[in-house]
């Protein structure tokens, strides 16, 4: 079947416009992940959905990051005035139910913040 | 919270040779998941092997939970195994922690 699927793939965006990126986890998949890879570094978490629920945004970095799964399927992370600090791939993943689940990544979308 | 780490950082190999990646964990943990990230930047699952030894094709996996550590051993390597793998853990927080990587780098 499909896996995740992530869009855009790429993104650039200029200092202080905000941008939203969308994932469509794996059908019939409760949890949902964001993670956030800068070059060179493993992926870092930021926030986790079970179903519509948000269990977890501790990995978020500032309040300027929002994310949202409001019918329990597709996730849109939004960040609000972008600042070149915020160049850097973000990840999706999602699981059957929960962290002891496996994980499946999308390919991820590319923001580069000029 | 659980720290991973991960060895060697880089390795370069012959094609043909074979490996062995280590990563260690300072917690008990209830998964771990070995990643290929190719070039392309996707991350491809290898193994989810949060105890015990699995086996595919070229790549095994065997994860000792009581002395936390997992090791990835490729055999007979390519130049298509070339890339980061990423080992990654859940210590019942319901999110993964990655480890550094180990950049692979098989030479035709």
């Amino acid at each position: 079947g499909a896996g995740v699927s992530q869009s855009p793939r790429y993104k650039v965006a200029k200092r202080g416009q905000d941008v939203a990126l969308r994932c469509d986890p794996i059908s019939g998949h409760v949890s949902l992940f964001w993670y956030q890879q800068a070059l060179g570094q493993g992926p870092e978490f930021l926030t986790y959905f079970q179903n519509e629920a948000q269990l977890d945004k501790s990995g978020l970095p500032s309040d300027r990051f929002f994310a949202e799964r409001p019918e329990g399927s597709v996730s849109t992370l939004k960040i609000q005035r972008t600042q070149q600090e915020d160049s850097a791939v973000y990840l999706c993943a999602s699981s059957l139910n929960g962290g002891s689940y496996e994980q499946y990544f999308g390919p991820g979308t590319r923001l580069t913040v000029t | 919270g659980i720290q991973v780490e991960q060895s060697p950082p880089d390795l370069i190999l012959q094609e043909g040779a074979n490996s062995t990646l280590r990563c260690n964990f300072s917690d008990s943990v209830n998964n771990l998941q070995w990643f290929h990230q190719n070039p392309w930047g996707q991350l491809i699952n290898l193994f989810y092997i949060p105890s015990g030894t699995k086996q595919n094709g070229r790549l095994s996996a065997t994860t000792v939970a009581t002395e936390r550590y997992s090791l990835l051993y490729i055999s007979s390597s390519q130049t298509t195994d070339s890339g980061v793998y990423f080992c990654a853990v859940d210590n019942y927080g319901q999110n993964f922690v990655f480890g550094p990587g180990t950049r692979l780098s098989v030479l035709p």
